[in-house]
């Protein structure tokens, strides 16, 4: 079946330290997107990328990093200057540069602080 | 600019009644909307979405939600809940010739026996 896989499911940081979370698609979608979701709120985009090598920065991209080589995997870093990282990460990806298109969503990392 | 609002954060129906989770939008441009569903610690997924097509837009799960232009809303509809429908919904709307999506901040709907 294809769709998105997102790990680890749950991740703990430590003070200072960089963390990872890994995000594949074998949907064959060009466009990929992170997001970060807070108690109450709607999701809010940190990075997106519309094709291979290219990304660009979302609403909230500070303390984050993203890298797009290869055109199923769009991991995620949290840097140790994002101050306030505990949420619930959710990627997705859409077709041919996703305009005007839905996305579709992993089953997201719960990220908290040791 | 573009933005959505849910007008309620929490809806409780008892299960066999009939369900309406009321969003507007607002936007200067002809906007395609989605309506997407999130169970706990779950990603979310596609009920239905506008994209200029056909007013009353049916989804899956019996879900169906009418674009009103003169209205300015996109409200989620459905005839009889299930308890399997209690979850967080949330409208969705695309900024213009955009891969970008703008959310609502969701509304929490619970479903009692």
């Amino acid at each position: 079946d294809g769709g998105i896989t997102q790990s680890p499911k749950y991740l703990f940081r430590k003070e200072g330290q960089n963390v990872t979370l890994s995000c594949e698609q074998n949907l064959n979608h060009d466009a990929m997107y992170w997001y970060r979701q807070d108690p109450g709120q709607g999701l809010r985009l940190i990075y997106y990328s519309q094709i291979v090598n290219d990304f660009q920065k979302g609403d909230i991209a500070e303390g984050y990093s993203v890298s797009r080589e290869k055109k199923e995997s769009f991991p995620l870093t949290v840097t140790s200057a994002q101050k306030n990282p505990t949420a619930f990460y959710l990627c997705a990806s859409s077709t041919t540069g996703g305009v005007n298109q839905p996305q579709h969503f992993g089953d997201g990392t719960r990220l908290s602080i040791l | 600019a573009q933005s959505v609002t849910q007008l309620d954060s929490h809806v409780s129906v008892s299960e066999g009644t009939p369900v309406l989770l009321r969003c507007n939008y607002s936007s200067s441009y002809s906007p395609s909307l989605f309506w997407y569903v999130q169970h706990p610690n779950k990603g979310l997924q596609l009920l239905l979405k506008y994209t200029s097509a056909a007013t009353l837009v049916k989804g899956i799960n019996g879900f169906e939600a009418e674009f009103k232009k003169s209205e300015t809303s996109f409200h989620l509809t459905k005839p009889s809940a299930h308890m399997s429908d209690a979850a967080e919904y949330f409208c969705v709307v695309t900024l213009p010739q955009s891969s970008k999506l703008i959310f609502g901040a969701g509304t929490r709907l619970a479903v009692h026996p």
